[in-house]
């Protein structure tokens, strides 16, 4: 089945370290998506690709970072610089013309 | 300016009953499609339902109708005879076609609890 897969479910990371969120496609999608959740929050986008090697800041880009090096991978780095990474990470892709995304089933990362 | 709106943090609606999710969006893209989504408490995003700009039918899924009325830009969900498996939070999207192309804007999200 096609879709998209997200890695890990659960992150414990510790204050001052970096670490990459993984989210893969088999759905041939060109465009994928990072948002960030809150508790009881909407979803805000952190970055967003719309081809292999090419994406740009979303609204709240400032501490992560991202590469698009394969169609198929969209790996999001949360640095140290970003301040309250704690939250709910959700990868989207889309197909494009009048569909919605598709959704990965998220990564709830924790701060210790 | 807000792109998506949704006022109602939180809802009640007994089992059985129906309910509406209001939603309003700001554009001034001629073309833009209007999505809802369900995140259960596991936090997978649930496709509902899709409205385009340019239907002259509100979308029906199921249980699941919007009320699309364009000139006060809104787009309310209405969820029919609500089952305890519709409880969760509700969030209601837009993507603009020519403008911000392939961007989509969430609204902050309505959590709905059902009771029995």
């Amino acid at each position: 089945d096609g879709g998209i897969t997200q890695s890990p479910k659960y992150l414990f990371r510790k204050e001052g370290q970096n670490v990459t969120l993984s989210c893969e496609q088999n759905l041939n999608h060109d465009a994928m998506y990072w948002y960030r959740q809150d508790p009881g929050q909407g979803l805000r986008l952190i970055y967003y690709s719309q081809i292999v090697n090419d994406f740009q800041k979303g609204d709240i880009a400032e501490g992560y970072s991202v590469s698009r090096e394969k169609k198929e991978s969209f790996p999001l780095t949360v640095t140290s610089a970003q301040k309250n990474p704690t939250a709910f990470y959700l990868c989207a892709s889309f197909e494009g013309g009048y569909y919605g995304y598709t959704f990965g089933s998220g990564t709830r990362l924790t701060v210790v | 300016a807000q792109k998506i709106t949704q006022t109602q943090p939180g809802m009640f609606v007994q089992e059985k009953e129906a309910v509406t999710l209001d939603c309003t969006y700001d554009t001034s893209d001629p073309s833009y499609g209007l999505f809802w989504y369900k995140q259960p408490s596991s936090g997978e995003m649930i496709f509902l339902i899709y409205q385009g700009s340019y239907d002259q039918q509100n979308a029906t899924e199921g249980r699941y109708s919007l009320n699309f009325q364009k000139a006060r830009k809104s787009a309310n969900l209405v969820i029919s005879a609500s089952q305890l498996g519709d409880s969760a939070m509700y969030f209601c999207a837009m993507r603009e076609t020519l403008y911000n192309f392939n961007k989509f804007y969430f609204g902050s999200g309505t959590k709905l609890n059902v009771k029995p």
